[in-house]
């Protein structure tokens, strides 16, 4: 069974610190990753996806096999970074998303 | 405009009474998906369907049902079987690999 793990419920940064959201996943095929993001009173929409390789506001987010793991960062926080993140992954041809218990952001002025 | 609609925003149910939250989409997607978010549980997967007439549980589809009988509809109904069906509830849909366009949501609160 497809799992993912956000192990920190609420992460808090300075302003212009740098920010690593983490996410560990489980799967025994080839999954594809993603993060989403909910703004205050938004929608929930999708971030960046690992097939992309974009960087998307800043933040980055690198496919690590070996350790399970796709971290979200960015080098430098900004105040409108302030947001819920869910990690979540995609099983491929039985398009089954499982999400994670998301992630709390919030950028201190 | 294209997107996700959800209907209602609200709804107030009493104990034992069925309730049929609405999701419609004018995306053209094949798949649709209804989720479950409650806080500090993220989002739960309770069905999925990848097309017309055809859809697969979740990891918590004990006490809901759905069906699939139009491409731009995916109707979830909330039985008097589930448990503790308090809870906001988002309905998604995308084109095969896509990205996920998720709906504004439903609450829904047991008196």
């Amino acid at each position: 069974a497809q799992r993912v793990t956000q192990p920190e419920k609420l992460l808090s940064v300075f302003k212009g610190a740098p920010v690593e959201l983490k996410c560990n996943y489980s799967y025994s095929g080839s999954p594809e990753l993603f993060w989403y993001v909910q703004y205050s009173r938004q929608r929930l929409q999708l971030l960046l996806r690992h097939i992309s390789r974009e960087s998307i506001k800043g933040f980055t987010a690198d496919l690590n096999k070996g350790e399970t793991s796709f971290h979200l960062k960015k080098p430098f926080a900004q105040e409108e970074d302030s947001a819920m993140y869910y990690c979540a992954i995609d099983s491929g041809g039985y398009q089954k998303v499982t999400f994670g218990t998301g992630t709390k952001l919030q950028v201190i002025p | 405009d294209g997107g996700i609609t959800q209907s209602p925003k609200y709804l107030f149910r009493k104990e034992g009474q069925n309730v049929t939250l609405s999701c419609e989409q004018n995306l053209n997607h094949d798949a649709m998906y209804w989720y479950r978010q409650d806080p500090g549980q993220g989002l739960r997967l309770i069905y999925y369907s990848q097309i017309v007439n055809d859809f697969q549980k979740g990891d918590i589809a004990e006490g809901y049902s759905v069906s699939r009988e139009k491409k731009e509809s995916f109707p979830l109904t909330v039985t008097s079987a589930q448990k503790n069906p308090t809870a906001f509830y988002l309905c998604a849909s995308r084109q095969g690999s896509g990205e996920l366009f998720f709906g504004e949501g439903s609450r829904l609160t047991v008196l």
